[in-house]
């Protein structure tokens, strides 16, 4: 099955701790994206990525980092600089032929 | 900057109605709008994509519908089912060239409850 996945679907991180949130797809796309979800709030875009060994900042990058060594996967990590890390992370990746973007299942991160 | 708002917040109705949904967004630079459908801590789902060329898309019971030049498009749901029951959110991709030209700017989403 063709799809994007994300684990763990459940983290729990205590303060001062850095946490790598896992993407991987399997869609043979370029483009992939990091966005966090708030309740009551719309998608917030954090890292994305438009080609393997590229990155770029979205609108609330401070307090975490990516990488992007292969095409299928782009981790995020959670740094213990991002002062307010509680949050639902969803990962996706886009096919420019379509405009279309796919979103993996999600990770729901909790600070102890 | 682009905002994106999408009215009501929630919206409760019973099965079988139709319904519509709203969402209007700031700058009219864009080029294409997507509805997702989101269900509860999952990811998203999509529904639909108009370009901007385009006045609007169906598939089965849904149809979108896009007004640049005022800013608006709307999710027409027939026949509403329990199974509907979801968060909506729309999203737009700027007009814009270069690295940023593929991100979306999404609305923070209608909670719609189906009674049966």
């Amino acid at each position: 099955d063709g799809g994007i996945t994300q684990s763990p679907k459940y983290l729990f991180r205590k303060e001062g701790q850095n946490v790598t949130l896992s993407c991987e797809q399997n869609l043979n796309h370029d483009a992939m994206y990091w966005y966090r979800q708030d309740p009551g709030q719309g998608l917030r875009l954090i890292y994305y990525s438009q080609i393997v060994n590229d990155f770029q900042k979205g609108d609330i990058a401070e307090g975490y980092s990516v990488s992007r060594e292969k095409k299928e996967s782009f981790p995020l990590t959670v740094t213990s600089a991002q002062k307010n890390p509680t949050a639902f992370y969803l990962c996706a990746s886009m096919d420019r032929g379509t405009d279309t973007q796919y979103f993996g299942p999600g990770t729901r991160l909790t600070v102890l | 900057k682009q905002e994106v708002t999408q009215i009501p917040a929630a919206l409760s109705v019973p099965e079988g109605e139709n319904l519509v949904l709203n969402c209007s967004f700031t700058d009219s630079a864009i080029y294409n709008l997507q509805w997702f459908r989101q269900d509860p801590g999952k990811g998203l789902t999509s529904l639909l994509l108009i370009q901007s060329s385009q006045r609007e898309q169906t598939s089965g019971r849904l149809n979108a519908s896009l007004d640049k030049s005022s800013g608006r498009s709307t999710l027409y749901i027939a026949a509403s089912q329990p199974g509907d029951s979801a968060t909506y959110l729309c999203a737009v991709r700027g007009a814009y060239s270069g690295a940023g030209s593929y991100q979306l700017t999404f609305g923070k989403g209608t909670k719609l409850s189906v009674i049966p």
